[in-house]
């Protein structure tokens, strides 16, 4: 699987955007970006996944450069409940249910 | 609908002795996956099972087993404990294989002393 770069730390005011960013520049054209975020002391939790085309739904945005080398995760207005460490995990999408995580960004949300 | 359920919540061990965690995934799902988290390794893969096949396995030693019964409730058994083996055991089940979404339990927190 590809290899993933994300920043160790980052810090967001509460009720503003939060855009963690993603490099996974050895992505290969059968593999999706997912994100998964794990709040203190529970089990990691699915947020968004992608191909090539940005998507969206209830939890976050996920934004995939063209040359999908590159994608931001936007949580639109960050709560202090989304307070976690972030995963962006780059896998094909028909091999098995084998996540492979690295650091993540740890987001503290503030008031 | 339950969510995964894992047994028990935390478990004390002595180093040599072996130890059975349990994974009850979400009702209708077929496949269960288990990673061991610690502070200096962080998450990291252990085996995936689908319809009681084990399909993938991480890169652990073998004292490092499971197993999932028809039922689709699986197990994981470590033999041997070592101190290196206090960590957070996690499960996540899913539909099928290549899932989109991965549902995980709380956990199971070990302690060898």
């Amino acid at each position: 699987d590809a290899k993933t770069t994300q920043p160790t730390s980052m810090d967001c005011a509460e009720g503003r955007a939060a855009n963690l960013p993603c490099n996974h520049s050895t992505i290969s054209g059968n593999e999706y970006v997912y994100w998964y975020r794990q709040i203190h002391s529970q089990g990691p939790q699915y947020i968004i996944h992608g191909l090539k085309n940005n998507e969206t739904n209830e939890m976050a945005s996920l934004i995939i450069t063209e040359d999908r080398k590159s994608s931001t995760l936007i949580l639109p207005h960050a709560t202090l409940r989304d307070t976690a460490v972030y995963y962006c995990i780059v896998r094909p999408h028909n091999a098995g249910n084998m996540l492979t995580f690295g650091g993540g960004t740890r987001l503290m949300v503030k008031p | 609908k339950a969510g995964v359920t894992q047994t028990p919540r935390y478990l004390i061990k002595t180093r040599g002795q072996q130890v059975t965690l349990s994974c009850s995934p979400i009702s209708g799902h077929r496949s269960v996956s288990w990673y061991q988290q610690t502070p200096g390794q962080g998450l990291q893969f252990l085996f995936e099972y689908f319809s009681e096949t084990q399909r993938n396995k991480g890169n652990f030693p073998g004292r490092f087993s499971g197993r999932q019964f028809s039922n689709s409730r699986s197990e994981m058994n470590v033999s041997t404990l070592e101190l290196g083996d206090s960590a957070l055991y996690l499960c996540a089940s899913s539909h099928g294989g290549g899932a989109r979404e991965q549902y995980f339990g709380p956990g199971t927190r070990l302690t060898v002393t």
